[in-house]
C-alpha cells in the first residue's frame, strides 16, 4: 500500500522558516512526480508546488514563488518544502501528493499544520 | 492562470438521490480534469481523472464527462459517504488550480 506521511508542521512566528517533510513508502518513489496542496482553516484546496521525478523541474503557485522551495531526496523517499518569510495567510494544512504523469494527484497524505501567528 | 468554477457551492440532496456538480474553466483545459472527494477531518481523494475515467476503487456510481471549459460530475445514487466537498481541478497548464469546491448535504 502507498503511504505518504507529512511531517514538521508547528507554530511560527510571522517572518520564521519551517521544513515540511513528507516520507513515501509503497512505491518506487523516484519515479514519481510530487506535489503539495494546502488548506486554509475553513476553505479549499490551494496547489502549492510541483516536482518533477528526479527534482529538475520545479512549478510554484504565485502566492509563494520566492518565498516556500519544493525539493526532494530519493535515496530517502523524502519530499520537501521549505518555507522562508512566512506570513499568516500560509497557515493551513499542508498535505503532499504522489502526481500522476505529472497530471493528477492520486495518493495523498493526512496532512500537517502550519500555524503562522505571534 | 486558469480559473476553475463550481457550482453550486452548496448542493443539499436526499440519499438515493442523483447528483450533479458542475465545474467551469475560463479557458479550454482539453480533458486535463480530476474531480476530488474530501471528507470532514480527512485528506481528498482522487475520484476522476481526465474528465471521465474512474480512479481505483471509485464505485460506478460515481461518473464524469466534459471536455474545454464545460464538466459534470454525476452520483447516481447517493449514499451516506457521498456527503462531503467535492473539488475539480485542472492539470491542463501551471499553475494548477483547483475549483471552490462544492459540499454536498443531506436535505
Amino acid at each position: 500500500e502507498v503511504q505518504l506521511v507529512e511531517s514538521g508542521g508547528d507554530l511560527v512566528q510571522p517572518g520564521g522558516s519551517l521544513r515540511l517533510s513528507c516520507v513515501a513508502s509503497g512505491l518506487t518513489f523516484s519515479r514519481y512526480a510530487m506535489t503539495w496542496v494546502r488548506q486554509a482553516p475553513g476553505k479549499g484546496l490551494e496547489w502549492v508546488a510541483a516536482t518533477s521525478e528526479r527534482g529538475g523541474s520545479t512549478h510554484y503557485a504565485d502566492s509563494v514563488k520566492g518565498r516556500f522551495t519544493i525539493s526532494r531526496d530519493n535515496s530517502k523517499d523524502t519530499l520537501y518544502l521549505q518555507m522562508t518569510s512566512l506570513r499568516a495567510e500560509d497557515t493551513a494544512v499542508y498535505y503532499c501528493a504522489k502526481v500522476n504523469g505529472y497530471e493528477y494527484m492520486d495518493v495523498w497524505g493526512k496532512g500537517t499544520t502550519v500555524t503562522v501567528s505571534s | 492562470e486558469i480559473v476553475m468554477t463550481q457550482s453550486p457551492a452548496t448542493l443539499s440532496l436526499s440519499p438515493g438521490e442523483r447528483a450533479t456538480l458542475s465545474c467551469r474553466a475560463s479557458q479550454s483545459i482539453s480533458n486535463n480534469l480530476a474531480w476530488y472527494q474530501q471528507r470532514p477531518g480527512q485528506a481528498p481523494r482522487l475520484l476522476i481523472y481526465g474528465a471521465s475515467s474512474r480512479a481505483i476503487r471509485i464505485p460506478a456510481r460515481f461518473s464524469g464527462s466534459g471536455s474545454g471549459t464545460e464538466f459534470t460530475l454525476t452520483i447516481s445514487s447517493l449514499q451516506s459517504e457521498d456527503f462531503a466537498v467535492y473539488y475539480c481541478q485542472q492539470y491542463n497548464n501551471w499553475p494548477y488550480t483547483f475549483g471552490q469546491g462544492t459540499k454536498l448535504e443531506i436535505k
